[in-house]
């Protein structure tokens, strides 16, 4: 079984600064996969970031990075230089890489909020 | 190119009542995936497939039913409607592997 654990039910950031989000990790399966996406007000989910348990590299997608530490079995989302515009909810998911990525674990879920 | 699209936005089911949640996605992706998302909690997978044919539970699949008789269409059945199915209902799709999961605009069920 697969379990995602998201600590920080809400957060405040000054708009321009940086921000991470935590996300740790618990699996029993050798290969898998973590997913961060933000779910805006509006309600539909979007994809941000994706890294695989092989990945040696941290993955980056333009201003969302993710910082893999598979000792510490986290995978926290950083985004630097925060816009009004990426206040929402961020979620962090897993799934075990042998069956796809349709069978995804989700955490609970942060609240960002950027203030102006 | 439409993506994935959800049918109906919202409903609202008596206690005991039926109903189908469509789900349709034009990628022609192998994998599609139902989740649901309750207040203060993160989505939990229902039933998922691997292609046309091919059904599976998730972690919460009762009370539910699935088929995928073709690679587009992935409904999903509520046969007894019960208040603790009232939710938001993301249908999602991937290529496989590799491919990131892309999801619907959801379906808000209310049951009363």
């Amino acid at each position: 079984a697969q379990k995602i654990t998201q600590t920080q039910p809400g957060m405040f950031v000054q708009e321009k600064e940086a921000v991470t989000l935590d996300c740790t990790y618990d699996t029993s399966d050798q290969s898998y996969g973590l997913f961060w996406y933000k779910q805006p007000s509006s309600g539909e989910m979007i994809f941000l970031i994706y890294q695989g348990s092989y990945d040696e590299q941290n993955a980056t997608e333009g201003r969302y990075s993710l910082n893999f530490q598979k000792a510490r079995k986290s995978a926290n989302l950083v985004i630097s230089a925060s816009q009004l515009g990426d206040s929402a909810m961020y979620f962090c998911a897993m799934s075990p890489l042998d069956f796809g990525n349709e069978k995804l674990t989700f955490g609970t879920g942060t609240r960002l909020t950027i203030i102006p | 190119n439409a993506g994935v699209t959800q049918t109906p936005k919202f409903q609202v089911l008596k206690t005991g009542q039926s109903m189908t949640l469509q789900c349709a996605q034009d990628m022609n992706h192998e994998y599609m995936s139902w989740y649901r998302q309750d207040p203060g909690m993160g989505l939990r997978l229902i039933h998922y497939s691997v292609g046309a044919g091919i059904t599976d539970q998730g972690e919460v699949p009762n009370g539910y039913n699935v088929s995928r008789s073709t690679t587009e269409d992935f409904p999903l059945r509520l046969l007894s409607a019960a208040p603790s199915q009232t939710s938001v209902y993301f249908c999602a799709s991937s290529r496989g592997a590799s491919g990131t999961q892309y999801f619907g605009p959801g379906t808000r069920l209310l049951v009363l």
